[in-house]
C-alpha cells in the first residue's frame, strides 16, 4: 500500500530535550515536506527537500532542523524543543519536479512540549 | 504575499441540506488548487486539483469549481459521513518553497447532522 508513514504519533517531551520525528514514504517520492498545523493558521512548510541531499527552509523553520539521507527517509529532528513548537506535524510527499504534483500526507505528529 | 482565505469557519447542515464552501486567494501566479478532506487526528486526504479558471471537478457527493479569485467546494445533499474539515491550499508559480509547495488555509469544519 502506498504511504506515507510518521512515528511517534504522539510525544511528551520537555524543554530542551532533543527529538527526532521519522517520515518515510515507500512511493519512489522525490519531493518531501515537513508541516506544522495550528488551530487558526492551517498548515505552515517548516522545511522541504526536492531530493537526496538538498534540502531547504519553509515558512517556520526557526528550531527545526532536517536530512534527506535516503530517498524515503526525511526525519525532523528538534535540537532543543520548546513550548512554542507544540503542535501537530504532517510529513508529506510528491512526485517532484516541476510538474504539479498532489501531496500525500502521513498520519501526523501530535508533539506537546512541556 | 500569498495568502489563503477560508470561509465559513465552521458549517453545521442538516442531512441532504446543500451548501458550499469558499476558498479565496491571493498569489502571484497559480499552479494549481487543491482541495483536501480532514478527519479528526489524521493527515489530509486529497480531494480535487483545479488548474485553470472555468475548471470543474466532481466526486460522488462533491463538486469543486474554480474562478480566477476563488474556488467554492459545493456539497449535494450531504451525508453525516462527509463531516470533517475541508482544505483548501494553492499550490504558486515560482521556485520558493520548492516546485510542489502549498499555501494552506486554515480550513472549514463541516458537521452533518442526522
Amino acid at each position: 500500500e502506498a504511504q506515507v508513514t510518521q512515528n511517534p504519533r504522539y510525544l511528551i517531551t520537555v524543554t530542551g530535550k532533543k527529538l527526532t520525528v521519522t517520515c518515510s514514504q515507500n512511493m519512489n517520492h522525490e519531493y518531501m515536506s515537513w508541516y506544522r498545523q495550528d488551530p487558526g493558521l492551517g498548515l505552515r512548510q517548516i522545511y522541504y527537500s526536492m531530493n537526496v541531499e538538498v534540502t531547504d527552509k519553509g515558512d517556520v523553520p526557526e528550531g527545526y532542523k532536517v536530512s534527506r539521507k535516503e530517498k524515503r527517509n526525511f526525519p525532523l529532528i528538534l535540537e532543543s524543543p520548546s513550548p512554542n513548537q507544540t503542535s501537530l506535524y504532517f510529513c508529506a510527499s510528491s512526485l517532484g519536479d516541476s510538474s504539479l504534483n498532489t501531496q500525500y500526507f502521513g498520519p501526523g505528529t501530535r508533539l506537546t512540549v512541556l | 504575499e500569498d495568502q489563503v482565505t477560508q470561509s465559513p469557519e465552521a458549517l453545521r447542515l442538516q442531512e441532504g441540506e446543500s451548501s458550499s464552501l469558499n476558498c479565496s486567494y491571493t498569489v502571484s501566479g497559480l499552479r494549481g488548487l487543491f482541495w483536501y478532506r480532514q478527519d479528526p487526528g489524521k493527515g489530509p486526504e486529497f480531494l480535487f486539483t483545479l488548474y485553470s479558471a472555468g475548471e470543474e471537478k466532481e466526486k460522488e457527493r462533491l463538486k469543486a469549481t474554480l474562478t480566477k479569485k476563488e474556488s467554492f467546494l459545493h456539497i449535494t445533499a450531504p451525508k453525516p459521513e462527509d463531516s470533517a474539515t475541508y482544505l483548501c491550499a494553492v499550490q504558486p508559480r515560482g521556485f520558493s518553497g520548492g516546485y510542489n509547495k502549498l499555501i494552506f488555509g486554515a480550513g472549514t469544519r463541516l458537521a452533518v447532522h442526522p
